[in-house]
């Protein structure tokens, strides 16, 4: 099965600082990846997707951004973060094709003070 | 927002009670999934469900699903204390690569 791995758990960065969230994935190829904000007790708001290197799908553009350099990685990113960026993080897998479940890293908690 | 809904936003009960959580969507779908989210932790899937079907059961779980209400609902029988945490619904969207999420039911279940 597919394992997501995600990096930092925990991150606290000053206001107007970058952000370079990365995941990766083993135990599958081709996958279509997601990256997820979930505020404190809240759902998750789909912020982008990819369905392979170089193709992203923005939900929310905001201020953040995203990329997918290799296949199995996929890295959220931000210039200048804002206090509005602060949540959790949530990386996944998803094979559409297949009537599968996701698959999620363990998350980033945000904080941006 | 394309975000589904969750009803209960919370739900409390006692150990041994059934728990009845809601899920409605917007769109045509292609599968409706659950997962279980324990406090700051990433996502556990529970039990999937085609559109095709009307109802499933896993262990203690039974979901159903309308697809002409856009609706599912979760029963998790005999609940038990380490069932609290928070229930999602999840839609993939039929003609797009979106998996989308409902905003969740929070549950705590009482020994």
């Amino acid at each position: 099965s597919q394992t997501i791995h995600q990096w930092p758990a925990t991150l606290v960065q000053p206001v107007g600082s970058p952000l370079s969230l990365e995941c990766t994935v083993e135990g599958t190829s081709n996958p279509n990846l997601y990256w997820y904000r979930q505020a404190a007790g809240r759902g998750l708001q789909l912020l982008f997707y990819s369905v392979g290197i170089g193709q992203i799908s923005s939900e929310v553009p905001q201020n953040l951004s995203a990329s997918r350099p290799q296949d199995r990685q996929f890295i959220l990113s931000s210039k200048k973060l804002l206090l509005s960026d602060s949540g959790f993080y949530l990386c996944a897998s998803f094979w559409y094709t297949q009537n599968t479940e996701a698959f999620f890293g363990q998350g980033t908690r945000l904080t941006v003070v | 927002s394309q975000q589904g809904e969750e009803d209960p936003q919370a739900l409390s009960i006692q150990e041994g009670e059934n728990a009845t959580m809601n899920c409605s969507y917007k769109t045509s779908i292609n599968n409706l999934q659950w997962y279980r989210q324990n406090s700051g932790r990433g996502l556990v899937h529970l039990i999937l469900i085609r559109s095709n079907e009307r109802e499933k059961h896993s262990g203690r779980l039974r979901v159903t699903l309308d697809t002409s209400k856009k609706s599912s609902s979760l029963l998790i029988t005999a609940s038990r204390a380490a069932d609290t945490a928070s229930y999602f619904c999840a839609t993939s969207t039929s003609g797009t690569y979106k998996y989308i999420f409902g905003t969740g039911t929070r549950l705590k279940v009482l020994a």
